[in-house]
């Protein structure tokens, strides 16, 4: 079956490192991977897309790898601040009847510690 | 456009009663998702729209469960004679027809309680 695997432990970082998520798959061949951020009680919010072809894209501070021989990808928060403290969900597309469906992992909780 | 908008953002109802919630998607955003969210879980797919066509429902979790899009803008989630184990946020989400690069918008969602 399709998995998407993100760590349910919390991870713990001091302000100004660098924060690093991954995101794991199985039984995909993924065009592209979304990656989310969620505050609690709120929606999710697009952070950064990935395609199959691109191994890295970057947004500000924010730096996304993509391995396809591996089935994985790292999300990166550089300089890191209390205010990048959410959950952090990575996506991907599942084709279903010729349409793509947006599915989630369970995604990882960032703590930063100031 | 202020993206999207779900309404209600909190429902508390009795076990038993149907409940309804509304999403209005961007207006340039041709489909519409419906997502289910648990704690400590990422949002889990029911259904979603390409204009007013349900494109797919298989993955609504009962027959309880039905949505609507009747013109191709908003759409509404029903839940009928809800259960204890429907309390979970309920999240709209909305993109446009084609790949992009934008990922997918979501609303707040609607926080339903089954007491």
């Amino acid at each position: 079956s399709q998995k998407i695997e993100q760590n349910s432990e919390a991870l713990n970082i001091q302000e100004g490192k660098t924060a690093t998520l991954t995101c794991n798959y199985t039984n995909y061949s993924p065009a592209y991977l979304q990656w989310y951020r969620q505050d609690p009680g709120r929606g999710p919010v697009f952070l950064l897309l990935i395609r199959e072809n691109e191994k890295e894209k970057r947004k500000e501070r924010l730096k996304v790898t993509f391995d396809t021989t591996l089935k994985q990808s790292l999300f990166h928060i550089t300089a890191s601040q209390p205010a990048d403290s959410a959950t952090y969900l990575c996506a991907l597309d599942k084709t279903s009847g010729g349409s793509y469906i947006p599915t989630f992992g369970r995604g990882t909780s960032l703590i930063v510690h100031p | 456009d202020t993206g999207v908008s779900q309404d209600p953002r909190h429902k508390i109802t009795k076990r038993g009663q149907n409940v309804t919630f509304r999403c209005d998607p961007i207006s340039e955003h041709n489909r519409l998702y419906w997502y289910r969210q648990t704690l400590g879980q990422g949002p889990e797919f029911l259904t979603y729209f390409q204009n007013e066509a349900q494109l797919e429902k298989s993955r609504l979790l009962s027959d309880r469960f039905s949505a609507e899009r009747p013109k191709g803008s908003f759409s509404t989630l029903e839940i009928q004679r809800t259960e204890q184990g429907d309390s979970a946020m309920y999240l709209c989400a909305s993109s446009p027809r084609t790949k992009n690069n934008y990922g997918y918008t979501f609303g707040s969602g609607t926080r339903l309680t089954v007491v």
